[in-house]
């Protein structure tokens, strides 16, 4: 059972517009700062948005990232079939004293 | 740029200990906490714990009793001994570097395939 709870999956058509909740608590995601990973099949993961909301270079702007309260959201718009791959969240937990990971989202493009 | 190494695939067997070195290449460790997180087959991303340039360490409350990260200056690498392993330890091992304050992976190795088995 992970920390951070995401949907196992989600699917839409290329082109549509899809999100990914990615719900916490105060001592993770309420405190701290949410960041969102990328796994390609077979791949390591890689990061997709930072505290929060910001994108590292290269990453393109159809893709957004916010966070409210102690939830954060990860949106694709103009989903490409490139765009099929695991979507994790993490957080440092000050709890625990570790960092946490949601259990992940496999998006699917039909 | 920073690029971390790893090794290739082990096979372990029940009760031995693990242990994996990443490579820091591009950079040096100062200034970043160095994590280690595995990959279970089929399953979600877990956290394992890290290690600081200045020595601090974060485990896992999961994995705290069987594990330890160290790091050595001299040849910019940093590693993890995973110990008493049991076939639920088989997994693919990442190491990444932590952006500590506003705490996210910034740059990955491409992963250890370890396999537990009698």
């Amino acid at each position: 059972q992970s920390v951070l709870t995401q949907p196992p999956s989600v699917t839409a058509a290329p082109g549509q517009t899809v999100t990914i909740s990615c719900s916490g608590s105060s001592p993770n995601i309420g405190n701290n700062h949410v960041s969102w990973y990328q796994q390609l099949p077979g791949t390591a993961p890689k990061l997709l948005f930072y505290e929060n909301n910001k994108r590292p270079s290269g990453i393109p702007d159809r893709f957004s990232a916010s966070k409210s309260g102690t939830s954060a959201t990860l949106g694709i718009t103009g989903l490409q079939t490139e765009d099929e791959a695991d979507y994790y969240c993490g957080a440092w937990d000050s709890r625990l004293g570790s960092g946490v990971f949601g259990g992940g989202t496999r998006v699917t493009v039909l | 740029q920073v690029q971390l190494q790893q090794g290739g695939a082990y096979l372990l067997k029940p009760s031995e200990t693990l242990s994996l070195t990443c490579g820091v290449s591009g950079g040096s460790l100062s200034g970043f906490f160095w994590s280690w997180v595995r990959q279970s087959p089929g399953k979600g991303l877990e956290w394992i714990g890290e290690i600081h340039h200045s020595g601090d360490t974060n485990y896992s409350p999961s994995l705290k009793s069987r594990v330890s990260v160290s790091m050595d200056t001299s040849t910019n690498q940093f590693s993890l001994n995973l110990r008493s392993l049991t076939a639920a330890d088989t997994a693919v091992y990442y190491c990444a570097r932590v952006v500590d304050f506003y705490y996210y992976m910034d740059v990955w190795g491409r992963g250890t395939t370890v396999t537990v088995s009698s």
